[in-house]
């Protein structure tokens, strides 16, 4: 069966630290892998898009990497801050049903402590 | 980036009641819009994908009769639920996207329904 597995329930790390993510898929063959910040009681913020085609994209302090093979995405948050903690989610882009549909993973909750 | 409201942002009723949810596009068209549902500590679930003018495309489980979806304009969704129960209690949000922004999704700020 298709899964979207990411790493932990809760990440804590210090400030300033990297904070890195992690997200595993199975049974998919996804054209792009998006990641998105969820504060709670919120609806999700779209961050980054990366391509099948793309090993690593970057913008301001958020890197991400896209494994194909090993089917994981990675992401990076360098020098992080307190404002940095929610929950990130990584998302797949599924064509069924002749639909474009995003199927997300659980989430993993960042905590940066000061 | 696009904006998405939802209204209400909080909705408390009793059960056997009817809800409905309002997903809007602020300022762009959006060609497709889908609802989720989110329960706590969990993962977005896709409900239903609606295209504006068409019948809305339910996910397997999801009861197209309990959920209805109306797509009526291209900035205006509705997710109705109907005769709702404390098990439907949970937070729904809506996406967007537009023609052209293939691979973009605008996110409502989700509506928190709670079924007494």
């Amino acid at each position: 069966s298709q899964k979207i597995e990411q790493n932990s329930e809760a990440l804590n790390i210090q400030e300033g630290k990297t904070a890195t993510l992690t997200c595993n898929y199975t049974n998919y063959s996804p054209a792009y892998l998006q990641w998105y910040r969820q504060d709670p009681g919120r609806g999700p913020v779209f961050l980054l898009l990366i391509r099948e085609n793309e090993k690593e994209k970057r913008k301001e302090r958020l890197k991400v990497t896209f494994d194909t093979t090993l089917k994981q995405s990675l992401f990076h948050i360098t020098a992080s801050q307190p404002a940095d903690s929610a929950t990130y989610l990584c998302a797949l882009r599924s064509l069924s049903g002749g639909y474009n549909k995003l199927i997300f993973g659980a989430g993993t909750r960042l905590a940066v402590h000061p | 980036g696009a904006v998405v409201s939802q209204h209400p942002s909080r909705v408390i009723c009793k059960s056997g009641t009817s809800v409905k949810i309002e997903c809007r596009s602020l300022d762009f068209q959006a060609t497709t819009m889908f609802w989720y549902r989110q329960f706590p500590k969990q993962s977005l679930m896709l409900m239903a994908t609606s295209n504006e003018g068409s019948k809305a495309t339910y996910e397997q489980g999801v009861e197209k009769d309990k959920f209805l979806i109306n797509h009526a304009s291209l900035t205006l969704s509705t997710l109705t639920v109907t005769s709702a129960h404390p098990e439907d209690s949970s937070f729904y949000i809506c996406s967007a996207r537009s023609q052209g922004t293939y691979n973009e999704q605008f996110f409502g700020p989700g509506t928190r329904l709670t079924v007494l």
